[in-house]
């Protein structure tokens, strides 16, 4: 079975706080994404990652960045948490390009005061 | 504004009726059609992926149908259970590695 872990369930952060959102899969996918969900507008795509060192800008990458140093870990990094940040954090991770199924991870709830 | 669209947003049925939803999506430079079913406190669960016109799949008592060339997929769902309460999410790819969400059909149903 695929796994896709996350490593929070439910995080609070204040306003400015660096944050870090560490995703690990092992299945040995080459693909990993970031998505943010929130009520009314469905999973958001901030960015994903296609091989080890890369990365493309999603639909929302503004105020992220990422990391991914190796093949299995997937890191979302907001460099200064802001209020509007406030949601569920999904990461995914499949096999190959789109006709490939996504396996989630179970999502982080942030929350910025 | 989402350029994948489902509808209805949410919908209540009693245990034992038949439902379905729909999704719609651009029908140009169509590559394939997903369909997930994310469970309360669970993550998304892919159902199924659709690359074909006219393409029927099925799991179960869960089918969808798939018509590129108007742009939808039907979803339905024969003698609802209490157990297939959950959120009903599509999404569309164009080729690449990226997936477009709709915003999801919250079924709820009743025992």
């Amino acid at each position: 079975d695929v796994k896709v872990t996350q490593s929070s369930r439910y995080l609070v952060k204040r306003t400015g706080e660096k944050v870090f959102l560490e995703c690990v899969q092992d299945m040995d996918h080459e693909n990993m994404f970031w998505y943010r969900q929130d009520p009314g507008l469905g999973l958001r795509l901030i960015y994903f990652s296609y091989d080890v060192k890369m990365k493309e800008k999603g639909d929302i990458p503004e105020g992220y960045s990422v990391s991914r140093e190796k093949k299995e870990r997937f890191s979302l990094i907001l460099e200064s948490a802001s209020t509007n940040q406030t949601s569920m954090y999904l990461c995914a991770s499949s096999l190959g390009q789109g006709m490939y199924e996504q396996y989630f991870g179970p999502g982080t709830r942030l929350t910025v005061t | 504004i989402l350029n994948v669209e489902q509808s209805p947003q949410s919908l209540h049925v009693q245990e034992g009726d038949s439902t379905n939803f729909t999704c719609s999506f651009p029908s140009s430079n169509f590559y394939a059609l997903h369909w997930y079913r994310w469970e309360t406190a669970k993550s998304p669960e892919a159902l199924f992926v659709m690359t074909l016109n006219g393409d029927e799949k099925k799991k179960g008592r869960i089918s969808a149908t798939l018509n590129t060339k108007e742009g939808y997929s039907y979803l339905y769902i024969k003698g609802s259970q209490p157990e297939d309460s959950a959120t009903y999410l599509c999404a569309h790819n164009n080729a690449g590695n990226m997936l477009t969400f709709g915003g999801g059909t919250r079924l709820m149903v009743k025992p």
